[in-house]
């Protein structure tokens, strides 16, 4: 099941820098992305959202781009912390309304002081 | 701030034993999931929960797997016989509605021998 792809495995950049997580999917039923960020030993921590009807929404230093088009979604770090260093999850809801998460392979992100 | 917990952290056990993993969700959340992940692999939606009875079930959650809200606060996740692939760490999840984000607890991580 690869609904939801992260192609790359892990990021490394510089603090202060962007920092650029993709995300692809295939199926166009989905409606609502998220991405979560995880620590080792922990749960994955709810980061930011955007439902399909939108192409951008942006939080503080978060940022989530959709391109329906593409079905593709980035999230983008501004200005990268060392506090960000974990494993970015993206996630699609199912298109089923039951609240199912889709979750794709996770990229790790280091940022270097 | 609210939080998903859950019990235990780590939970060793033989093949063919049972076992419960219990998560209390947030308190004013209606809608119950369990993820797991198996180590190096994504993290796989197992159920969906609500109003007291199972919204959806992944492949992965056979005759094997139960849940149950035994009462206002737990909700519980049961292996009935377990097996040496269902060694993961389990994640209890909680969101107020079907689209909203979802909370994580942080996981127990299971071993079965």
């Amino acid at each position: 099941d690869q609904q939801v792809k992260q192609n790359s495995p892990s990021l490394s950049v510089q603090e202060g820098r962007i920092s650029i997580l993709n995300c692809d999917y295939t199926n166009s039923m989905f409606d609502y992305f998220l991405w979560y960020k995880k620590y080792p030993a922990e749960g994955p921590t709810f980061l930011i959202s955007i439902s399909s009807i939108k192409d951008k929404n942006e939080d503080g230093r978060f940022t989530v781009f959709l391109n329906k088009s593409a079905k593709h979604l980035s999230l983008h770090i501004v200005p990268s912390q060392p506090g960000d260093s974990a494993v970015y999850f993206c996630a699609a809801h199912g298109s089923s309304n039951t609240g199912k998460l889709i979750f794709g392979q996770g990229t790790t992100l280091q940022v270097k002081p | 701030e609210p939080e998903v917990t859950q019990t235990p952290s780590h939970q060793v056990t033989q093949m063919g034993q049972e076992v419960i993993l219990r998560c209390v969700p947030i308190s004013n959340h209606l809608y119950f999931y369990w993820y797991r992940q198996i180590l190096g692999q994504k993290v796989e939606f197992l159920v969906s929960f609500y109003n007291n009875e199972i919204s959806e079930k992944s492949e992965i959650f056979d005759d094997q797997f139960s849940v149950e809200r035994p009462d206002g606060s737990n909700f519980t996740l049961k292996i009935r016989s377990t097996k040496l692939e269902d060694s993961a760490m389990y994640f209890c999840a909680s969101s107020e509605a079907e689209y909203n984000e979802q909370f994580f607890g942080p996981g127990t991580r299971l071993t079965v021998l």
